[in-house]
């Protein structure tokens, strides 16, 4: 199993700040890595695909980044709706599996 | 518009079964890869299974092969999820998710969620 590791688990970042988060695998899973976003009481969101492309819909301010076994996802300047937490998803080897996310707080 | 509308969670005892519904619309359901993903009350989230577009592929997390079957109708454009022997870990929500693409394992578009909660 590739295990997908998160960092932090929490920041504590200020509107307009840049947030970097990490996800970091177990083994290589080449490009196959996804970024979503969660809000309470909400669904995931899908907002990156194939380590670096966007989603239908997803804001330019959201970037990721990586290869084989390091992954960046980059939001370059908060927006007071993208408090929430943050996940990396592989689909290079069954089983699929997701980080154990990173929540991105209002300083 | 695509939309995933889930049903049939409930509380079950421990050992009991349920099967979890998910009608689908807004897009040729047959061509799509479907996944099933829980996420127990404030935890992560952790892919449970995914079933290719004809039905004739399946994957399953190893916490839940030979308990858990994934099944769909494409006449119906609905998707299933049969639980069985479940255990007091199975209490999750529980959220139906369409592919990106035909064969694709990153998750699009998701249902709302449908609680799952085992307990005596």
């Amino acid at each position: 199993e590739t295990v997908l590791t998160q960092s932090p688990a929490t920041v504590s970042l200020s509107p307009g700040e840049r947030a970097t988060l990490s996800c970091r695998a177990s083994q290589s899973v080449s490009n196959s890595l996804a970024w979503y976003q969660q809000k309470p009481g909400q669904a995931p969101r899908l907002l990156i695909y194939d380590a670096s492309n966007r989603a239908t819909g997803i804001p330019a301010r959201f970037s990721g980044s990586g290869s084989g076994t390091d992954f960046t996802l980059t939001i370059s300047s908060l927006e007071p709706e993208d408090f929430a937490v943050y996940y990396c998803q592989q689909r290079n080897n069954w089983p699929l599996t997701f980080g154990g996310g990173t929540k991105v707080e209002i300083k | 518009e695509v939309q995933l509308l889930a049903s049939g969670g409930g509380l079950v005892q421990p050992g009991g079964s349920l099967r979890l519904s998910c009608a689908a619309s807004g897009f040729t359901f047959s061509d799509y890869s479907m996944s099933w993903v829980r996420q127990a009350p404030g935890k992560g989230l952790e892919w449970v299974s995914t079933l290719t577009g004809g039905g004739h592929s399946t994957w399953y997390v190893d916490s839940v092969k030979g308990r858990f079957t994934v099944s769909r109708d494409n006449s119906k454009n609905t998707l299933y999820l049969q639980v069985n022997s479940l255990r007091a870990e199975d209490t999750a929500l529980y959220y139906c998710a369409k592919a990106i693409a035909p064969t694709s394992s990153y998750f699009e578009d998701w249902g709302q969620g449908i609680l799952v909660t085992v307990s005596s």
